[in-house]
């Protein structure tokens, strides 16, 4: 098993849409949590760190569920822009960080 | 201010050749990430420097591959001789002790191909 796992997608949703992406993970000791964008052919960016009350960022929040081990992705009001692919990532110890292989959305006019 | 630099940024080369790709850190980041992207496999973490010391090198695939990092400012990896299946996206990435943590600035990656 994976130690981070998410749907591949892709998520089709039109814009103005709210759309929901979740990440497992397997290793219960993980202490912090992120979700990176990575534009077609592009570099991932960090888009926010995901704490253990939950965070917000314009339209995006980002939540951790410990009991189940996963973290969610939110967007609201979906813009043609955020079509991406959305990397969750987690520490692996030290400053090493595990991704999942992404979960890619497309935002349709 | 000047981000993660990689060299090149495609390499096209035949199986059996040594491929060398090269990356130059933000200035004061003290660590040092090299990962390799592929569609199968996403984004995998090949070998990590902190203070130029490489501190876990564990996905590096096999001895076809290895990483240096003589100094602060600049790192290569190498593949000799390079294989078919070492076609990927290769990413370098830093990251400071001063900025968010799990925030890593990464480079534009390296293209290559191996015939």
């Amino acid at each position: 098993r994976k130690e981070v796992e998410q749907d591949p997608g892709p998520f089709n949703v039109p814009e103005g849409a709210t759309v929901a992406f979740n990440c497992t993970y397997s290793n219960s000791a993980s202490q912090s949590f992120f979700w990176y964008r990575q534009d077609c052919r592009k570099e991932p960016k960090l888009l926010m760190s995901v704490y253990s009350s939950g965070n917000e960022d314009g339209r995006f929040t980002a939540q951790l569920n410990r009991a189940s081990q996963y973290i969610s992705l939110l967007i609201r009001d979906s813009k043609l822009s955020d079509s991406a692919t959305y990397l969750c990532a987690t520490t692996g110890g030290y400053n090493k960080l595990i991704f999942g292989a992404g979960t890619r959305l497309a935002v349709h006019p | 201010d000047a981000g993660v630099i990689q060299s090149p940024r495609h390499e096209v080369t035949e199986m059996g050749q040594e491929v060398t790709l090269r990356c130059k850190p933000i200035s004061g980041h003290n660590s040092l990430f090299w990962y390799r992207q592929t569609m199968m496999r996403g984004l995998e973490l090949l070998i990590y420097f902190n203070n130029n010391v490489p501190i876990d090198d564990s996905g590096m695939p096999e001895d076809r591959f290895s990483a240096k990092m003589p100094n602060a400012s600049f790192s290569t990896l190498k593949i000799q001789p390079s294989e078919p299946r070492d076609s990927a996206v290769y990413f370098c990435a830093s990251s400071g002790s001063g900025g968010p943590q799990g925030e890593q600035f990464f480079g534009p990656g390296t293209r290559l191909t191996v015939l």
